[in-house]
């Protein structure tokens, strides 16, 4: 049981360029989400997924792009990557049958993405 | 809106002295709170987590956490610190729609010798 993977671990990009995270979990969890980790910020909540393929939009969108095709994998994109979006990003997951709000969120390890 | 606020971005103590790590919360309904660890260049990890079920929570490594509805606040605490505790704390509110956490800015904890 792996629980949250994220791929890749690190990656450096120049402005412009796209790329794609790639979040995988094997609980069979239903809801799955995208943070953002920035000094003095905390966590906030780029895009989440309430189901296979639904997505809906956090606090901090503008600029992603998300896919849930699969109900283990969901995908976070970047269309052309722009240096205010050098951050950590942490994929999570829960199961939530319901509007159950006690459910515990499980991290992954973390991308570490630096925009040129 | 819920939102949660921590107060103190560093805190340091030394080895098997008192930690103790504020957090306020704002919510006009019953909240669901949670702390969270990160250890260095690692994801979150959850300590424990408050569901109304009682007031003192206790979670994982000797870290505890009381809800205060009359002072709004969830702060955690351990009795004494290991070296072993140095990490970034998070508390957590939980949404009362879409289902994420609104997360406070994090408290940095330093346990020196």
């Amino acid at each position: 049981n792996a629980g949250v993977t994220q791929t890749p671990k690190f990656r450096v990009l120049k402005t412009g360029q796209s790329m794609t995270l790639l979040c995988a979990q094997d609980m069979n969890h239903e809801y799955m989400y995208w943070y953002r980790q920035d000094p003095g910020m905390g966590l906030r909540l780029i895009h989440y997924s309430v189901g296979e393929g639904t997505t809906a939009k956090g606090e901090v969108p503008d600029g992603y792009n998300v896919s849930r095709l699969k109900k283990q994998n969901f995908l976070l994109g970047l269309e052309s990557a722009a240096p205010s979006q050098t951050s950590v990003y942490f994929c999570a997951s829960s199961y939530s049958p319901g509007q159950n709000f006690q459910e515990t969120q499980y991290f992954g390890p973390g991308t570490r993405l630096l925009v040129l | 809106a819920q939102s949660v606020t921590q107060l103190g971005s560093h805190v340091s103590v030394s080895e098997g002295a008192l930690v103790l790590l504020r957090c306020n919360y704002s919510s006009s309904v019953p909240p669901y709170l949670f702390w969270y660890v990160q250890y260095p260049n690692q994801g979150l990890q959850l300590l424990l987590k408050y569901t109304s079920a009682a007031t003192l929570v206790k979670g994982i490594n000797g870290f505890e956490a009381e809800f205060k509805k009359s002072e709004t606040s969830f702060h955690l605490t351990k009795p004494s610190a290991h070296m072993s505790d140095a990490a970034e704390y998070f508390c957590a509110v939980s949404r009362n729609s879409g289902y994420a956490l609104n997360f406070g800015k994090g408290t940095s904890l330093l346990v020196t010798p």
